[in-house]
């Protein structure tokens, strides 16, 4: 199946600082998506991406789709942004798969 | 509207115990999935339902039970459980299986 990737596995950002964040898989895909998962165990939505660049306002993503990656920019870092960020891809008719997320940590 | 609620949050049982995981989603999908999701690992796909129909079921034990009553309600019937059973457990939709999915709060369920 599939392969997906992710990393750093760890980060820890001092507030204000920026990030990138990478997801590479292994084959073509027909859905990515990028999740926060906050404290509380909550799993959000972030970005529906399986190719282009999107912004949501401190956020961007771009995946390059023939190149199999994706990419995840966190800019002016707050510690609200502390969790874990998870890449999740879809191909053919495989469910979503997960990479093994990066556990950010946001210091004031 | 693009909110799924899970009831309850919050699950305490008994290896003896039956007790059922609701979902609910008003956004018109037809793809509902179950998933568990384990201490700092992420979520596993357990069960798909697409048209109100199990269409994946990833070899998940029989005492973990999927009912998809209509194309609104997702429920997990659990029954006999095991400690290791202990997990976040979280549901999730989508317009389409290929389409973004999105997440429930999640129950977290003990099993003593």
């Amino acid at each position: 199946g599939i392969q997906v990737e992710q990393s750093p596995p760890d980060l820890i950002l001092q507030e204000g600082a920026n990030s990138t964040l990478r997801c590479n898989f292994s084959d073509s895909v027909n859905n990515l998506q990028w999740f926060h998962q906050n404290p509380w165990g909550q799993l959000i939505n972030l970005f529906y991406i399986p190719s282009g660049t999107k912004q949501n306002g401190r956020l961007s993503a771009t995946t390059v789709a023939t190149e199999r990656y994706s990419l995840l920019y966190i800019s002016s870092s707050q510690t609200t942004d502390s969790g874990v960020y998870f890449c999740a891809v879809v191909t053919g008719n495989t469910p979503l798969v997960f990479g093994k997320g990066t556990r950010l940590s946001v210091i004031a | 509207d693009t909110e799924v609620t899970q009831t309850p949050k919050h699950l305490v049982m008994g290896m003896t115990n039956k007790k059922s995981l609701k979902c609910e989603q008003h956004m018109g999908h037809r793809a509902m999935y179950w998933y568990k999701q384990k201490a700092k690992k992420p979520p596993e796909l357990m069960f798909v339902y697409s048209y109100e129909k199990l269409s994946i079921n990833e070899s998940v034990p029989s005492r973990f039970s999927p009912e998809c009553p209509n194309s609104s309600l997702l429920n997990l019937h659990l029954h006999a459980l095991q400690p290791e059973d202990s997990a976040l457990y979280l549901c999730a939709s989508s317009s389409l299986t290929v389409e973004a999915q999105y997440f429930g709060p999640g129950t977290r369920l003990l099993v003593l």
